[in-house]
């Protein structure tokens, strides 16, 4: 069973510029969240995507968006990064459906620097 | 909304002793689930446990325990006998219980450093 992988592992930016972050989810998986984890914090949900749609979103601004794909990998687009931006991306894929539990398995990141 | 509160910012022990990670939460959902993460320095959460809100009973697994208890809304992680391995930042994090809203809401997290 491959777990969630996330790529690239780093990624250093300049203020503005646009970024793309990417997801293969677990096998067996249908769902993907991703989540922003700034230095010394906890994780803060961005949004979430079930079969292909947003499904649930955080308190991000719309600069922050997203796409699934049918075989449920995911990407995460950051556009006008600003500094605050600088943080490590995590994804997370569970299995969604009625009764089953929860259990969200993390991939090991994105750090995304932006100067 | 949720929240979830760890006051505990940092925590160092000598190995072997035993220690105790405090995570209290807010919200008005009746139903719900709590989670523990471990998040090691190569920085991926590892996921350690999950509870439902309508099961109250304690759980050991190994050198770890959880206590829930609803009438004071926390839900404690307890390491027996901690080795250096186990330091780690330790997040405690809650969830909805609605198919397709279980978006994790975490807390600020414990960094927890066991000393050789």
């Amino acid at each position: 069973e491959t777990g969630v992988t996330q790529s690239p592992t780093h990624l250093i930016k300049t203020r503005g510029q646009q970024v793309t972050l990417r997801c293969s989810s677990q096998s067996g998986h249908n769902t993907v969240s991703w989540y922003q984890q700034a230095l010394g914090q906890g994780p803060q949900f961005i949004f979430q995507y079930y079969r292909e749609e947003e499904n649930g979103r955080g308190n991000f601004p719309p600069r922050f968006s997203g796409l699934q794909f049918p075989n449920y990998s995911s990407e995460l687009n950051v556009n006008a990064l600003e500094l605050d931006d600088s943080a490590l991306y995590l994804c997370a894929s569970s299995l969604a459906m009625t009764g089953a539990h929860n259990e969200q398995f993390f991939g090991p990141g994105t750090r995304l620097t932006v100067l | 909304a949720q929240k979830v509160t760890q006051a505990q910012t940092e925590i160092s022990v000598v190995e072997k002793e035993d220690v105790t990670l405090d995570c209290v939460y807010e919200t008005r959902d009746t139903t719900y689930y709590l989670f523990w993460y471990k998040q090691p320095p190569s920085g991926e959460l590892v996921f350690l446990i999950r509870r439902n809100s309508f099961d109250e009973q304690n759980e050991i697994s190994g050198r770890y325990s959880w206590n829930f208890q609803k009438s004071t809304s926390s839900f404690n992680f307890t390491i027996t006998a901690s080795q250096v391995v186990d330091s780690a930042v330790y997040f405690c994090a809650l969830s909805r219980m609605d198919t397709g809203r279980r978006a994790l809401t975490f807390g600020s997290g414990t960094r927890l450093q066991v000393q050789p």
